[in-house]
């Protein structure tokens, strides 16, 4: 089972650019969220979507869009890199309604922004 | 504001020795999930606890969450090397309702063989 798919697992971006952090789940999960990682500040949500064609922005949207076309896949784009965009990047499903729940996550994306 | 304190941030122990980190809030929340990250890896989950004073074990490893639901903890008895890794206690964010997480700033464990 492959669960949650992120790619790519690496990138370096220039200050400027724009590029899209893809993410697939295969286990028909209705729930699917973006997720940054800082050191010293755990995960912040920055969009999430309840079901193809509806998303939504978290904490810490600010430079980043996300669609939602399929159930399967939740890409996140960053318009304009900028350095404070340098982070790890986890994208996660999960099923039914909290507490009855379980995030799923990805391996994660490390992008650094020069 | 949502904020869950956890502590110690770092803890380096050897082997076979027990500890215990903590998760701490000034708010109340409904529930709270434990998760588990490793190295290049996304968090997993290891427990949900939903009732005030409830007490789950999963092998070595001891959840227990206060009666008035603003803090948690987890003991790790006998630990070993495969329990290296950063721990996350999250709860829901309550802005969204829609199974996102509020995450607290981790500990981060290394046992030493």
């Amino acid at each position: 089972n492959a669960g949650v798919t992120q790619t790519p697992k690496f990138q370096v971006l220039k200050t400027g650019q724009s590029m899209t952090l893809q993410c697939a789940q295969d286990m028909n999960h209705e729930y699917m969220s973006w997720y940054r990682q800082d050191p010293g500040m755990g995960l912040r949500l920055i969009h999430y979507s309840v079901g193809a064609g509806i998303t939504d922005q978290g904490e810490v949207p600010n430079g980043y869009n996300v669609s939602r076309s399929t159930t399967e896949d939740f890409p996140l784009r960053l318009l304009s890199a900028a350095p404070s965009q340098t982070s790890v990047y986890f994208c996660a499903s999960s099923y039914s309604k909290w507490p009855n729940t379980e995030a799923f996550f990805g391996q994660g994306t490390r992008l650094t922004v020069v | 504001t949502q904020l869950l304190e956890q502590s110690p941030q770092f803890l380096s122990i050897q082997e076979g020795e027990n500890l215990t980190v903590y998760c701490n809030s000034s708010s109340v929340f409904s529930s709270l999930q434990w998760y588990r990250q490793e190295p290049g890896e996304g968090p997993v989950l290891l427990v949900t606890v939903v009732t005030g004073g409830e007490v789950k074990k999963l092998k070595r490893l001891t959840f227990q969450f206060g009666d008035a639901r603003k803090d948690s903890s987890l003991h790790i008895t006998a630990a070993q090397p495969g329990d290296t890794g950063l721990y996350l206690c999250a709860g829901p964010l309550d802005q969204t309702g829609a199974n996102n997480l509020f995450f607290g700033t981790g500990t981060r464990l290394t046992v030493i063989p």
